[in-house]
């Protein structure tokens, strides 16, 4: 089937503005996950959701960052007055969470990437 | 602590050379470890992953080691081919929605 999709793939937007980044995770995937990668640097966590609730928001960097899961599918991360350091690409993931033992898989999407003038 | 510890951080090899990138952890829970190539540019995707019931998992070219005791796993690259230039992440998970990442290690492949 499809892959975890994202929009935008590029957006440039200005200091202050606010921005909206979209997550189509895998049909049925019911775990998601939102991370930001800084220009060479490693995966940074921001929040999961299992469903529509979040129980791990502690990554968020700011009470300018939110995200929303609506129907346990599609998410939104928004980004209220942007500022320069906010610049980055944006991953989303998605995985089964079958609730076995093991971790399982995260597959991700093709990012947004970000940028604040 | 949670996070993992990746090394080395760049690594070039000759073409046909062999490539190990190694990670450390210290959460004896973990059971999930899953690595990650990431091309310029493109989405981070699974090459291997091995879970804590086996010590050893081989793809063709890619194996993946563990040793529970020590509480690392290293990722090896046979032949090395240019193509396998890319940034390389190890991550761990104890089977909770929790996955840490590793820094990455730039790999790149010498013609």
């Amino acid at each position: 089937g499809a892959g975890v999709s994202q929009s935008p793939s590029n957006k440039v937007t200005e200091k202050g503005k606010d921005v909206e980044l979209r997550c189509d995770p895998i049909s049925g995937h019911t775990a998601l996950y939102w991370y930001r990668q800084s220009l060479g640097q490693g995966l940074e966590f921001l929040i999961y959701f299992q469903g529509n609730s979040a129980p791990d928001k502690s990554g968020l960097p700011s009470d300018r960052f939110s995200a929303e899961r609506t129907g346990g599918s599609v998410s939104t991360l928004t980004i209220q007055r942007t500022q320069q350091e906010d610049s980055a690409v944006y991953l989303c993931a998605s995985s089964p969470r079958t609730g076995g033992s093991f971790g399982e898989t995260q597959y991700f999407g093709p990012g947004t990437r970000l940028l604040v003038l | 602590g949670e996070n993992v510890e990746q090394h080395p951080s760049t690594l070039s090899v000759q073409e046909g050379d062999s490539a190990v990138i190694k990670c450390t952890y210290s959460d004896s829970a973990s059971n999930y470890f899953p690595w990650y190539k990431q091309e310029l540019g493109k989405r981070p995707q699974l090459i291997i992953d091995i879970r804590s019931n086996v010590g050893e998992k081989k793809d063709q070219r890619i194996a993946v080691t563990l040793n529970k005791t020590a509480k690392h796993f290293s990722l090896h690259i046979t032949e090395t081919q240019p193509e396998d230039s890319a940034v390389y992440f190890c991550a761990r998970t104890s089977g909770t929605y929790k996955y840490i990442f590793g820094t990455g290690t730039r790999l790149k492949v010498l013609a």
